[in-house]
């Protein structure tokens, strides 16, 4: 079946430092990868997306590369802001199998401190 | 102008009860779904109905019992109310069959059994 890992979090980092969050999968067919971001008390929220090999996700500074050889999706930000404090899920999506339902990673919840 | 609908956003209630959470879309999605988050962030599906079918039922207990009256509506209800159903729940809904499509989410509802 499909499956998403990614890094263990929390992560916490000082503001304008480097992110990274590790993100790898398991699929069976070709799937779409996402990377969803939630706010402290809101619901999750598309931040960028790739759907196929190759393809760069950008959105907000952050940037996601869907990489087929090495089957990773990971997270990078080169200047973070205590703004994006929140909780970072990698997901894929699949639509030859099960009916496109997505998979989640576990979320790695992230802290930018001043 | 909410894309995804949710009401309450809390529910406090005791054990042995029966509650309904409703959601509601204006995306004009013909997939909506149910997520249940636990209070490490992991996020579990539920239900998934296609146009009024369900087309995902994971191994959820069968006190919770979803029903969509119409493709825009996805409610949720609750018997005989367990600690362990204190979560929060999602709805969200996407438009599958279109390579890449993200879902988008409601902003939760908090459950409390006590």
């Amino acid at each position: 079946g499909n499956s998403v890992t990614q890094m263990e979090g929390p992560v916490t980092l000082s503001e304008e430092a480097f992110l990274t969050i590790n993100c790898t999968y398991t699929a069976t067919g070709y799937p779409s990868l996402f990377w969803y971001v939630q706010y402290p008390g809101e619901g999750l929220q598309l931040l960028l997306k790739a759907t196929k090999a190759d393809d760069k996700g950008s959105n907000k500074g952050f940037e996601a590369t869907y990489r087929k050889e090495t089957t990773s999706f990971h997270l990078e930000k080169g200047s973070v802001q205590v703004s994006d404090s929140a909780v970072y899920f990698c997901a894929l999506s699949d639509l030859s199998t099960n009916a496109g339902k997505s998979t989640f990673g576990d979320g790695t919840t992230l802290t930018v401190k001043p | 102008d909410t894309a995804v609908s949710q009401t309450p956003k809390y529910l406090v209630t005791q054990m042995g009860n029966d509650k309904s959470i409703k959601c509601e879309q204006n995306l004009g999605h013909d997939t909506m779904y149910w997520y249940k988050q636990d209070s490490k962030k992991f996020l579990k599906i539920m239900f998934s109905y296609n146009n009024k079918e369900l087309i995902i039922n994971e191994t959820v207990p069968n006190r919770f019992s979803p029903k969509s009256p119409d493709k825009a509506h996805l409610n949720l209800h609750i018997n005989s109310l367990e600690l362990g159903d204190s979560a929060v729940y999602f709805c969200a809904s996407s438009q599958p069959g279109q390579g890449g499509s993200p879902l988008h989410f409601g902003n939760g509802t908090r459950l409390t059994v006590t």
